[in-house]
């Protein structure tokens, strides 16, 4: 069983359109990081959301966590060619109940903007 | 500061070989984590590595191991490598690890033939 659901698993849109993505979990989780990875690069941390109901910004990217911390999601506004790239969630330590405490991923979108 | 780096970018070995892949961590930063990236599974964590000890282990056979060394370098090690092992992996450190916020490298994309 997958920990962690992104969807849409893929998504292409043209350039200066509005998008959504999400991550959603069956267990609650008390943190959640946003990466986005580009073509032959590691993934680069976006922002890290605690608190449910929490809402951040970052330039044209607005993250929301959810008020039961059970999902989280990724809206982009007036996506640019730039944004291309694999954008994973992905939650801290101590929640794969496996004794394993690194990063747990989803498998991430991958999201195309076509100019 | 400099980034997570990692040696060799690219790298292609036989099947029954091993591999020795190396990470330098960001200054400062004592937690080198491993991931395995692969087009079916996505990022699968491998192992961490805390101020030259592993801490925590992913759900890998054996054949993968690795090291910490005391400036904190880390290595990885693939031994017995399988036409599955083909993958990017990437190695992120942090502060304090434990599934904080993590840098990782640009990964090395090793491909077993």
């Amino acid at each position: 069983t997958q920990l962690l659901e992104q969807s849409p698993q893929f998504l292409s849109i043209q350039e200066g359109e509005n998008l959504t993505v999400y991550c959603n979990s069956s267990s609650v989780f008390s943190s959640l990081q946003w990466y986005r990875q580009e073509p032959g690069e590691g993934p680069v941390l976006l922002v890290t959301v605690v608190t449910g109901g929490e809402v951040k910004k970052l330039k044209r990217l607005t993250f929301q966590f959810g008020d039961a911390r059970k999902d989280s999601s990724l809206h982009i506004t007036a996506a640019q060619p730039g944004d291309t790239g694999l954008y994973l969630c992905a939650l801290g330590g101590g929640v794969t109940g496996g004794g394993a405490d690194g990063l747990t991923f989803g498998k991430g979108t991958h999201l195309i903007i076509q100019p | 500061k400099a980034g997570v780096t990692q040696t060799p970018r690219y790298l292609i070995k036989t099947r029954g070989q091993q591999v020795t892949l190396s990470c330098s961590p960001i200054s400062g930063h004592r937690s080198v984590s491993w991931y395995q990236q692969t087009p079916g599974q996505g990022l699968q964590f491998l192992f961490e590595y805390f101020s030259e000890t592993q801490r925590n282990k992913g759900n890998f056979p054996g054949r993968f191991s690795g090291r910490q060394f005391s400036n904190s370098r880390s290595e990885m090690n693939v031994s017995t490598l399988e036409l599955g092992d083909s993958a990017l992996y990437l190695c992120a450190s942090s502060l304090d690890g434990g599934g904080t916020e993590a840098f990782f490298g640009q990964g090395t994309r090793l491909t077993v033939v």
